[in-house]
């Protein structure tokens, strides 16, 4: 069971940080994905943070948006700056990597970037 | 745009056995396992089938996967009403570092 939090509308180039915490694994253990559902359309990859601490960020939110981790805590982030209304969208964090993905899903955060 | 290609809608009846593409290159479903997840509206997506063919406990055997290629495919065999859900295939991409996803496909349940 995967939590996210931190959703919420927000104004265009305002900045979001959202949570994913978890009772059932150790954050830092695995491969830690956020990946985000606009509207209407399918599945975008977003980020992922390896367990050795690596990231990794698709072209659409590079240099905007930073995913860390919190291992005291077991919590995963996103932290969401210059944002667009193109990253309207419900955000999930999942694990996972090329050998098993998606196993583990949040239950989702929307993002409404809005004036 | 999705980089893996999945029609957008199929369909069945009841008993029907439906089967759902996924297109990509050999940067992802030519080199990497692929996954297949099916989506509830208002839900979280649930890893339907994963390492191309694999079933998680509990996912009834009416669901089976293949990939041959740059394609791969879901079968739905005795298709059922809570059966109607999108279906998203994805595929690790060496270029992305990262996994790619189809664009989704609507199954109704005719």
């Amino acid at each position: 069971q995967l939590v996210e939090s931190g959703g919420g509308l927000v104004q265009p180039g305002g900045s979001l940080r959202l949570s994913c915490a978890t009772s059932e694994l150790t954050i830092s253990d695995n491969y830690m994905n956020w990946v985000r559902q606009a509207p209407g359309k399918g599945l975008e990859w977003v980020s992922i943070i390896y367990s050795s601490g690596d990231t990794h960020y698709a072209d659409s939110v590079k240099g905007r948006f930073t995913i860390s981790r919190d291992n005291s805590k077991n919590t995963l982030f996103l932290q969401m700056n210059s944002l667009r209304a193109d990253d309207t969208a419900v955000y999930y964090c999942a694990r996972g990597n090329w050998n098993l993905l998606g196993d583990y899903w949040g239950q989702g955060t929307l993002v409404t970037v809005s004036s | 745009q999705s980089v893996l290609t999945q029609p957008p809608s199929a369909s069945g009846t009841p008993g029907q056995r439906v089967t759902i593409s996924c297109s990509g290159s050999s940067s992802n479903i030519g080199s990497n396992y692929v996954y297949w997840y099916q989506q509830v509206p208002g839900t979280a997506p649930k890893l339907l089938i994963y390492r191309d063919s694999q079933r998680p406990s509990g996912v009834p055997d009416r669901f089976s996967g293949s990939r041959s290629g740059t394609s791969a495919s879901l079968a739905i065999s005795g298709l059922r009403s809570e059966d109607e859900a999108e279906y998203h295939c994805a595929a690790w991409d060496d270029s992305l570092s990262g996994p790619r996803f189809g664009g989704g496909t609507k199954l109704t349940v005719l």
